[in-house]
Order: structure tokens, then sequence, then C-alpha cells
């Protein structure tokens, strides 16, 4: 089955600084990368995705890339603030795969 | 995005007891809806996967006599902690896929913090 590696663990960064969370994946069959961004005490709230068919993805500060020959994808903020801080996951999923593979977490913090 | 609402947030309950907790998908129909569970600085683990109309399918070592899943209809599906105990205090949260072919986005609902005392 897929299997989804994240890292870094944690991470600190200088309030404006870019901040890039990269996450591997194991199954070429895998089409559908997301993001989740959740807050202590919330559920993941959905913050961009990416599906196979394109390389990368941008939402205002936010952007995503994927190389799926490497098989990672990474996630890119830009311009950090302080309510950037979260815990961020990845996920992946592949067509007809009801289910999405989580990966371990990034708690990024942004210090002011 | 699409609204999934999960009640109650927070829930205390005394070890022997039965806990029943709601997802709803406020604004979509939900053909599927997941239950995960997570512990604190942890990931999301998935517990089971609920389809409507049918029997849900529970991962790997999740007990599905002690976690109740009923989807009865395509905006609501409920999970029933049965004879609970401190061991299953944990974070709850449900998450829906938009129904359609392919590949969908996933909503989740806020989460219910479960107390066992």
């Amino acid at each position: 089955g897929e299997n989804v590696e994240q890292h870094p663990s944690t991470l600190s960064v200088q309030e404006g600084d870019s901040a890039v969370i990269k996450c591997t994946y194991s199954d070429s069959a895998s089409n559908y990368f997301p993001w989740y961004k959740q807050e202590l005490g919330k559920g993941p709230q959905l913050i961009i995705d990416i599906r196979s068919n394109v390389g990368e993805k941008k939402d205002q500060r936010i952007a995503v890339t994927l190389n799926k020959t490497a098989k990672h994808f990474s996630l890119h903020i830009t311009e950090t603030q302080p309510e950037d801080s979260a815990v961020y996951f990845c996920a992946a999923s592949s067509q007809g795969a009801q289910k999405l593979v989580f990966g371990q977490g990034t708690r990024l913090t942004i210090n002011p | 995005g699409a609204v999934v609402s999960q009640h109650p947030s927070r829930v205390i309950c005394k070890s022997g007891t039965s806990v029943k907790i709601e997802c709803r998908s406020l604004d979509f129909q939900a053909t599927t809806m997941f239950w995960y569970r997570q512990f604190p600085k942890q990931s999301l683990m998935l517990m089971a996967t609920s389809n409507e109309g049918s029997k849900a399918t529970y991962e790997q070592g999740v007990e599905k006599d002690k976690f109740l899943i009923n989807h009865a209809s395509l905006t609501l599906s409920t999970l029933t902690v049965t004879s609970a105990h401190p061991e299953d205090s944990s974070f709850y949260i449900c998450s829906a896929r938009l129904r359609g072919t392919g590949n969908t986005e996933a909503f989740f609902g806020q989460g219910t913090r479960l107390t066992v005392v």
C-alpha cells in the first residue's frame, strides 16, 4: 500500500521568510496530493491540493510542486506570518482509492 | 470549501458508558465518510471507512464491535464508542469526500475531544 513520508517534523522560520515542507510517496498510482493545516484542537483544513496532471499550483502565498518521477511533492509558504504557525500534513491517494494516506506532520512555528 | 460539521466538540464520559459522535456534511452529499483518531502530536490514524447504506470497512487493529459506525444517509455518519475506557480518550475526527468520479477533495470536521474518566 501507499506510504507517505514527511519532513521535517518541526520547522522554525522567521516571520517574512519562506517555509518549505517536503513529502515523498511510494505508490506510483497515486494521483491526488492535498495539504492540510491543523490548528490546536481543531480538525485539519484543506489549504491546497494538486493532481498528477500538473507540476505546480499556486494560491497567493502558498504553492505546491509535484515531481512524479521522483515521487515527491512540496509545500511552499512565502512571506510567512504568525498565523501560519500550525501543524501541516501532506497526503496522497490514488484513483479509485477512497482513503487518503497522511504524512507524519510538520509543526511550523513562525517567529516574530 | 465544503462544510463538515462534527458534534459534540468535547465530551467527558464515565468508564463503561457509550458515547456517540455525529458527522454531517452540510452542503454536499458524501457517499463516503472516514473516521480518524489522533493522539497528541501524532498524525491522523484512519479507523474506518463508512459508505452510505453499507457496512463500514475497518482498518487492521480497530475493533468493529467497540467502534460502531452507522452511515444511514448521504449527509450523516455516526461513531459510537461502546464501553469506553480511559485508553479510548483521544481526538476523533471525521472526514467526507465530495461525491463524484475520480479523486475528490476531502473535508474534515472540527474534531471531538473524548475524555473517559
